[in-house]
């Protein structure tokens, strides 16, 4: 099992550019959630879904789009990037046997972004 | 609305001497779960555990503790006898009952030397 991966690890952005990052997991999980983390200021979570075609904003939306298509796959997009982008961006997974967050989160590897 | 604070932001500490991380939540929630995690410099963030707000008893896996007290407000961890393994950052979280969001603490780098 691969777990959760994340696509691409790095990525540099010039400010206005789009993107999108990838996230996908193996482990049949219902919960998969974006977050981004900054210096000094913990994890942050940006938008989550409990399932197939749902997303929710988390406390850090603004700026962000995600769509949740399949199961496995959750991705965040980035229509015009900032420099206050510039972040390191997780994608996490849970079961869905209790509520949402109330279970133990596997994390990918992250994804390093900077916008110029 | 709900806070998680680690004051130590940095912890240094040489091999085999015990360390403990601290962490003190706010929610006016009567039910919630807290939770700890450890991020090594992989950067992937790695589940130690979960407790929720019902259930006092302290926990002891291997060398790790964590020491939850609702009086204080506080779920501490402790390493005994630290190794150069347990060199990471550590991050406190918390859930609320509506599970609406889930808030981190800032983190604690614990730096293990030999």
């Amino acid at each position: 099992n691969a777990g959760v991966t994340q696509t691409p690890k790095f990525r540099v952005l010039k400010t206005g550019q789009s993107m999108t990052l990838l996230c996908a997991q193996d482990m049949n999980h219902e919960y998969m959630y974006w977050y981004r983390q900054d210096p000094g200021m913990g994890l942050r979570l940006i938008h989550y879904s409990v399932g197939e075609g749902t997303t929710a904003k988390g406390e850090v939306p603004d700026g962000y789009n995600v769509s949740r298509l399949k199961k496995q796959n959750f991705l965040l997009g980035l229509e015009s990037a900032a420099p206050s982008q510039t972040s390191v961006y997780f994608c996490a997974s849970s079961q869905g046997t209790s509520g949402v967050f109330y279970n133990e989160q596997f994390f990918g590897p992250g994804t390093r972004l900077t916008v110029l | 609305a709900q806070k998680v604070t680690q004051a130590q932001t940095e912890i240094s500490v040489v091999e085999k001497e015990d360390v403990t991380l601290d962490c003190v939540y706010e929610t006016r929630d009567t039910t919630y779960y807290l939770f700890w995690y450890k991020q090594p410099p992989s950067g992937e963030l790695v589940f130690l555990i979960r407790r929720n707000s019902f259930d006092e008893q302290n926990e002891i896996s291997g060398r790790y503790s964590w020491n939850f007290q609702k009086s204080t407000s506080s779920f501490n961890f402790t390493i005994t006898a630290s190794q150069v393994v347990d060199s990471a950052v550590y991050f406190c979280a918390l859930v609320n009952s509506g599970y609406s969001t889930l808030t981190f603490g800032k983190g604690t780098m614990l730096l293990v030397s030999p």
